[in-house]
């Protein structure tokens, strides 16, 4: 696709449960990155992949959240045993450059999750 | 305090007004962006800079590199302008962005 693909762009989950949350991002580009934006706030970091490469986890809150990336392409952000603080966006952003590089960030809509 | 603040955090205004959002930063940073959200949540890139002014259709940006300040500017602000506006900085490459809370913009016809 043009742009950086997420999928659900919604999602209920009820306390407790499991979610996957799907990233597609722009083709060729090297670096993925994972945010979480709750409501009124800018983004706040979670990991970057450098293509299947996770170089950094250092923002995911808890052992509660896992991203992959295996084949460097899609990447998939799994939340297990969601908790209402767990409600946030999350964002997902693609780059030609590598991470430590300066380049454009491409975003993709968002996954908005909302945990009862 | 955040390593990046917006202000002001939420502005109105009549559609034809110039607008100006500004950002100051408190690291050392290689490059600002400038992004905008709409509401459903999709983040557009407006410009990236490292110093001087960019300037894009009704858009500008400028930074102050010793004054670590970057402001936004809307000439003639239409309200599909209607946004947050996000200020963000690198500190060192893409990989360590640090984010503004955002300024809510809306424009009034």
């Amino acid at each position: 696709g043009a742009g950086v693909s997420q999928s659900p762009r919604y999602k209920v989950a009820k306390r407790g449960q499991d979610v996957a949350l799907r990233c597609d991002p722009i083709s060729g580009h090297v670096s993925l990155f994972w945010y979480q934006q709750a409501l009124g706030q800018g983004p706040e970091f979670l990991t970057y992949f450098q293509n299947e490469a996770q170089l950094d986890k250092s923002g995911l809150p808890s052992d509660r959240f896992f991203a992959e990336r295996p084949e460097g392409s899609v990447s998939t952000l799994k939340i297990q045993r969601t908790q209402q603080e767990d409600s946030a966006v999350y964002l997902c952003a693609s780059s030609l450059v590598s991470g430590g590089g300066s380049g454009e960030l491409f975003f993709g809509e968002g996954s908005r999750l909302t945990v009862l | 305090k955040n390593e990046v603040e917006q202000s002001p955090q939420n502005l109105t205004a009549q559609e034809g007004e110039f607008i100006t959002i500004n950002c100051s930063y408190s690291v050392g940073i290689s490059a600002l962006h400038w992004l905008q959200q709409h509401p459903g949540g999709g983040i557009v890139s407006l410009f990236m800079l490292s110093s001087g002014k960019k300037k894009h259709g009704r858009l500008i940006a400028t930074i102050n590199i010793q004054e670590k300040h970057s402001s936004l500017h809307i000439t003639a602000s239409h309200p599909r302008d209607s946004a947050v506006y996000i200020c963000a900085v690198s500190k060192g490459g893409i990989w360590d962005m640090r984010f503004g809370a955002g300024t809510r913009l809306t424009v009034k016809p």
